[in-house]
């Protein structure tokens, strides 16, 4: 069964301060797409970044990228000029191609302090 | 605007009663999903739907239903609710297709007493 681990369940940085999240995930397959979810406190699930795996580029979306290693598996999320609004619960997901259902990690907590 | 939305956000109610949360978007998605999510925990998928008149269980065992009458609407429905049933409930829509994006309404968040 696939699985998805994000290792560090809070995480505290100062504003402006560049922050890693880490993830790990469990396939056999070469076709999939990971994500990363923000959910801020009492606010909508929105998606940060998507990367498709058959893509050796890292996705970026401004102060937001990963570090894409897919013979290690790892997919982390790289913050960099945190700001408060940065402050949520961050999920990394997977989902093999043709599969229907996503997979989610068990989250990180991320608090940007000013 | 294209969204996805969720009502009741809040709902407390007594054990033993019947109660639908409902879930409508507005962009054409065929596929919907239902997660129940405890706060600050990981989500898990209870309920999903390719399109009307299809309905499938997810991983995580409920004993709430779905139905997918409409494209736009994929209510949940709780028979008996019951205090094990406490929880968020969190709809989400995404088009066909391998990898897409999920979009995700605000949440129901129930408690029951």
């Amino acid at each position: 069964a696939q699985t998805v681990t994000q290792s560090q369940p809070e995480m505290s940085v100062q504003e402006a301060e560049t922050v890693t999240l880490s993830c790990t995930y469990d396939t056999s397959e070469n076709n999939y797409y990971l994500f990363w979810y923000k959910q801020p406190p009492s606010r909508q699930m929105i998606l940060v970044i998507r990367q498709e795996a058959y893509k050796q580029q890292n996705a970026t979306e401004n102060r937001f990228s990963v570090n894409f290693q897919k013979a290690a598996k790892s997919f982390s999320l790289k913050i960099s000029d945190s700001q408060l609004g940065d402050t949520a619960m961050y999920f990394c997901a997977f989902i093999e191609g043709g599969a229907q259902k996503l997979v989610f990690g068990q989250g990180t907590r991320l608090t940007i302090n000013p | 605007e294209a969204d996805i939305y969720q009502t009741p956000r809040y709902l407390v109610i007594g054990t033993g009663k019947k109660i639908t949360l409902e879930c409508s978007q507005t962009m054409g998605h065929d596929k919907m999903y239902w997660y129940q999510q405890d706060p600050g925990m990981e989500l898990h998928l209870i309920h999903y739907s390719y399109g009307v008149n299809s309905t499938e269980k997810g991983d995580l065992s409920s004993e709430s239903t779905v139905s997918r009458i409409r494209t736009e609407h994929f209510p949940l429905t709780l028979e008996s609710a019951r205090p094990s049933h406490t929880s968020q409930y969190l709809c989400a829509s995404s088009e066909w297709g391998s990898g897409n994006e999920q979009f995700f309404g605000p949440g129901t968040r129930l408690t029951v007493l």
